[in-house]
């Protein structure tokens, strides 16, 4: 059974700092990895996909890369700002899942400090 | 409507009661998803539709749970007989067929409280 995991469960910066965000998985049989963005009481919204044959992915503050041999995904924002926090997710679609079932991690809550 | 909307939003059931949540999904959104999430938890998947196919039901917790998509388009998620561990946020994906990447999107969640 696939499972996914987010460390640290919670995370502090002040404004300025760079964000490293982890994600383990433990199937490599992976279809692609996907990170979301949940606001409090809100639904999740996607960042970033990467394929199972990508390296990674970006967009503007963002760059996610993917290391399936290792079991490893790895979030990054620049130069965060206040804006930036949320609880960040990341959730693996397996190559055997049905349509586009997802296994999430328990996710990374982030409070950008101004 | 522009995305996938969820009603009631907020609902606080007695323990022993039946509630019914709804999901309706992006127009012409052919896959239909269900995730429950615990407070502070990632989501969990529940059940999964193709139109009014129900293809995998295996994260139904218990058979307290059913799902059905009658026309394929507005789902309902109903939980019988609640109990204080179905106190979770219940959330409604969809995409349309050939889901290639950034097009899942999730609705608000509706707040089930079992009291």
């Amino acid at each position: 059974k696939q499972e996914v995991t987010q460390i640290p469960a919670a995370l502090s910066v002040p404004e300025g700092e760079n964000l490293v965000l982890n994600c383990s998985f433990t199937d490599s049989a992976i279809y692609n990895l996907q990170w979301f963005r949940q606001d409090p009481g809100k639904g999740l919204t996607s960042l970033l996909l990467i394929q199972s044959s990508q390296r990674e992915q970006t967009s503007g503050r963002l760059n996610a890369s993917l290391d399936k041999s290792s079991g490893r995904s790895t979030l990054y924002i620049a130069a965060s700002q206040p804006g930036d926090s949320a609880t960040y997710l990341c959730a693996a679609k397996l190559i055997k899942a049905a349509g586009n079932k997802l296994t999430f991690g328990g996710g990374t809550r982030v409070l950008v400090k101004p | 409507g522009a995305g996938v909307s969820q009603s009631p939003r907020y609902k606080v059931a007695k323990r022993g009661q039946d509630v019914a949540l709804r999901c309706d999904p992006i127009s012409g959104h052919v896959s239909l998803f269900w995730y429950q999430q615990a407070l502070g938890q990632g989501p969990e998947f529940l059940t999964y539709f193709q139109n009014e196919a129900q293809l995998d039901k295996s994260g139904l917790p218990s058979d307290r749970f059913f799902a059905e998509r009658p026309e394929g388009s507005v789902s309902t998620l109903k939980i019988q007989r609640t109990q204080q561990e179905d106190s979770a946020v219940y959330l409604c994906a969809s995409s349309p067929v050939g889901y290639s990447g950034n097009t899942i999107y999730f609705g608000e969640g509706s707040w089930l409280t079992v009291v």
